[in-house]
């Protein structure tokens, strides 16, 4: 079974750019969740769908943030502008469908961005 | 604010000690606790999952959960350098949403 992809695996990009990630999940998982991850800390959960509705995006700066999963199976992370601070690995994981809180996650190989 | 606490570390282990790496977490409504590795420049890898209280076993690694102390740990036997990572906890509550620590490091030394 194909785990997870993401691409680009890393991005440098200018302060005030425009980035896009991408996410393809596990086959027939029904949740997506975008993570930031700065280095040394644990993933922060960013936004989560459910199929193609979103289910959480409390986390996600708004302002400059926005992604989408529109047929409910690949998803994209934008980032505009981008900030120093954005610099991190943003991690995409799936979940099987909806099983209330025993729901393991798997993860993506992650997209390494750095801001300059 | 839902928070899951883990020492930074570094936990320096011996090869063929027995590692055990700990983790607390604050929402008493978390149902469900994973321990993911994590390799240097990798994402995260799921190792286990604790569901009930008490211990889970599987291979090398046990996982032991007491609601009541809101404590989660993992045991690894026979440490290898190959188990040389950080060790990410993390808490699931409502909606399939995870609460993650910051992780633990890992040295298992020659």
């Amino acid at each position: 079974e194909a785990g997870v992809a993401q691409s680009p695996r890393y991005k440098i990009i200018e302060k005030r750019q425009s980035v896009a990630f991408w996410c393809n999940p596990i086959s027939g998982h029904a949740t997506l969740y975008w993570y930031q991850q700065i280095l040394g800390q644990g993933p922060k959960l960013l936004i989560q769908f459910q199929n193609n509705g979103v289910v959480d995006d409390s986390q996600l700066p708004k302002d400059r943030f926005s992604a989408e999963r529109l047929k409910g199976v690949d998803s994209t992370l934008k980032i505009q502008p981008a900030k120093l601070e954005d610099s991190a690995v943003y991690l995409c994981a799936s979940s099987p469908r909806d099983r209330g809180s025993y729901n393991e996650q798997f993860f993506g190989p992650g997209t390494r961005l750095t801001v300059l | 604010q839902k928070e899951v606490e883990q020492n930074s570390g570094p936990l320096s282990v011996p090869e063929g000690a027995i590692a055990s790496l700990n983790c607390t977490y604050s929402d008493r409504v978390s149902q469900s606790f994973f321990w993911y590795r994590q390799y240097s420049g990798k994402s995260p890898e799921l190792i286990m999952s604790i569901y009930s209280n008490g211990d889970k076993e599987d291979g090398r690694f046990t996982a032991q959960l007491n609601k009541a102390s809101q404590y989660v740990s993992l045991l690894i036997r026979d440490s290898q350098p190959s188990d040389s990572a950080t060790y990410l906890c993390a808490a699931g509550g409502g909606g399939n949403k995870l609460t993650f620590g910051t992780g633990t490091q890992l040295k298992v030394e020659l």
